[in-house]
């Protein structure tokens, strides 16, 4: 296993196309996280899975933001009717969850550009 | 709601130079705190996780402490070197969550 893996690198599309990104975690991983980052800030949280269980979706940047993690194993994050605002760096990462938390692995992300 | 806040929000240092990056956290009920680092567009890389009974983590050049009751870690680099140049993160995991909290990072240039 060569780590949490994330496909594609980069993406660029028009305003109000849809866009899917997949994120491959470390496979013994239980806990999935999605995370935005803009430039100049840090990591934003966006949702995370427990095996196929979304525990937190809340933070979800609109309604135009979803999450799928089937069967526990990969995760994809779609944007609807993507906006110029919505360019940014989209990370994923991937832990073991065990009493005290574990490290997290994160991906090389996904470089959203929306033109 | 934890908040996470990292000083100085940059550093330029000559080759060689003893380093020390701070991370203040506003919720002491932590679970661990993890620094990471990240080169211009990538993604991010663990250096090292401290758990919530422990005080220090060392990795090669790198030390980490932590002390939760006046939530602050800070992450020392010994003899700085230019490939040490890039942002360094901390995230902390808050009790109950699980969700790691980032700080907005210090971006690091060390010159030869």
């Amino acid at each position: 296993d060569t780590g949490v893996s994330q496909n594609p690198r980069h993406k660029i599309t028009k305003r109000g196309q849809n866009v899917t990104f997949r994120c491959d975690p470390i496979s013994e991983h239980n806990r999935l996280y999605w995370y935005r980052q803009t430039l100049g800030q840090g990591p934003e949280f966006l949702t995370y899975f427990q095996n196929e269980a979304q525990l937190e979706k809340s933070r979800l940047l609109s309604d135009r933001f979803s999450a799928e993690r089937p069967k526990g194993s990969f995760s994809t994050l779609e944007i609807q009717r993507t906006e110029q605002g919505d360019s940014a760096m989209y990370l994923c990462a991937s832990s073991l969850r065990s009493q005290g938390g574990t490290e997290a692995f994160f991906g090389q992300g996904t470089r959203l550009t929306v033109v | 709601k934890q908040e996470v806040t990292q000083i100085p929000a940059a550093l330029s240092v000559p080759e060689g130079e003893n380093l020390v990056l701070n991370c203040s956290f506003t919720d002491s009920a932590i679970y661990n705190l993890q620094w990471f680092r990240q080169d211009p567009g990538k993604g991010l890389t663990s250096l090292l996780l401290i758990q919530s009974s422990q005080r220090e983590q060392t990795s090669g050049r790198l030390n980490a402490s932590l002390d939760k009751s006046s939530g602050r870690s800070t992450l020392y680099i010994a003899a700085s070197q230019p490939g040490d140049s890039a942002t360094y993160l901390c995230a902390v995991e808050s009790g109950g969550s699980y969700i790691p909290t980032f700080g907005r990072g210090t971006s690091l240039i060390v010159h030869p």
